[in-house]
């Protein structure tokens, strides 16, 4: 089956520590997305991707960093720098950039710190 | 910039009733429309969609029509049932510039149907 994977569906981190958040996608798709999801704010953008080894900050990227050396994962990293980190975080891809493609979604990973 | 303001929640109905979720958007050039659902737990899903001026997305019994005279993409169904309970996701796509490709989401409506 297609579809967009994310690994672990939960995770529990202690202040001060790193963490990475896996996506992975089997659609061929080209674009990229990480959200992040508080209660009652809808989902804000933190970064995206176009295409292989490109990427840029979205509206709430301090504290996070991302890669894209393949065209199916596109991991995201939690560094200690993120301030309140607590949160649902959200993966997503299109075929392209373009305003009509549609964004298919992961499953989500909730994130804890401890 | 670009945004979009959907009616705050909660919303709570019985099962048949007819449901309204308001949207409203601000957008330069001519943006894309979509909604989304989330059920407890999961990722969010399309539910419908429009890509120009009065077209109509339509999928299980939901409709919305793009209104770009009054920049409006409301939610509509007729009769709801208790699996509709979720929470809906209006959102927009810009179409041009740096922001191209990028969806804006609104805040949310959580619905609970009651049987």
């Amino acid at each position: 089956d297609g579809g967009i994977t994310q690994s672990p569906k939960y995770l529990f981190r202690k202040e001060g520590q790193n963490v990475t958040l896996s996506c992975e996608q089997n659609l061929n798709h080209d674009a990229m997305y990480w959200y992040r999801q508080d209660p009652g704010q809808g989902l804000r953008l933190i970064y995206y991707s176009q295409i292989v080894n490109d990427f840029q900050k979205g509206d709430i990227a301090e504290g996070y960093s991302v890669s894209r050396e393949k065209k199916e994962s596109f991991p995201l990293t939690v560094t200690s720098a993120q301030k309140n980190p607590t949160a649902f975080y959200l993966c997503a891809s299109s075929i392209d950039r373009r305003s009509t493609d549609t964004q298919y979604f992961g499953p989500g990973t909730r994130l804890t710190v401890l | 910039g670009d945004s979009v303001t959907q009616m705050e929640g909660p919303v709570t109905l019985s099962e048949e009733a007819f449901l309204t979720i308001n949207c409203t958007y601000t957008a330069t050039g001519y943006p894309s429309l979509f909604w989304y659902v989330q059920y407890p737990g999961e990722g969010l899903q399309l539910l419908l969609k429009a890509t120009k001026a009065d077209d109509k997305g339509s999928n299980k019994g939901f409709e919305a029509t793009y209104r770009k005279e009054t920049t409006s993409f409301h939610l509509e169904k007729g009769s709801v049932q208790v699996s509709d309970s979720a929470v809906y996701f209006c959102a927009l796509s810009a179409n041009r510039g740096s922001t191209l490709g990028r969806l804006y989401f609104g805040r949310g409506t959580q619905l609970t149907v009651w049987p």
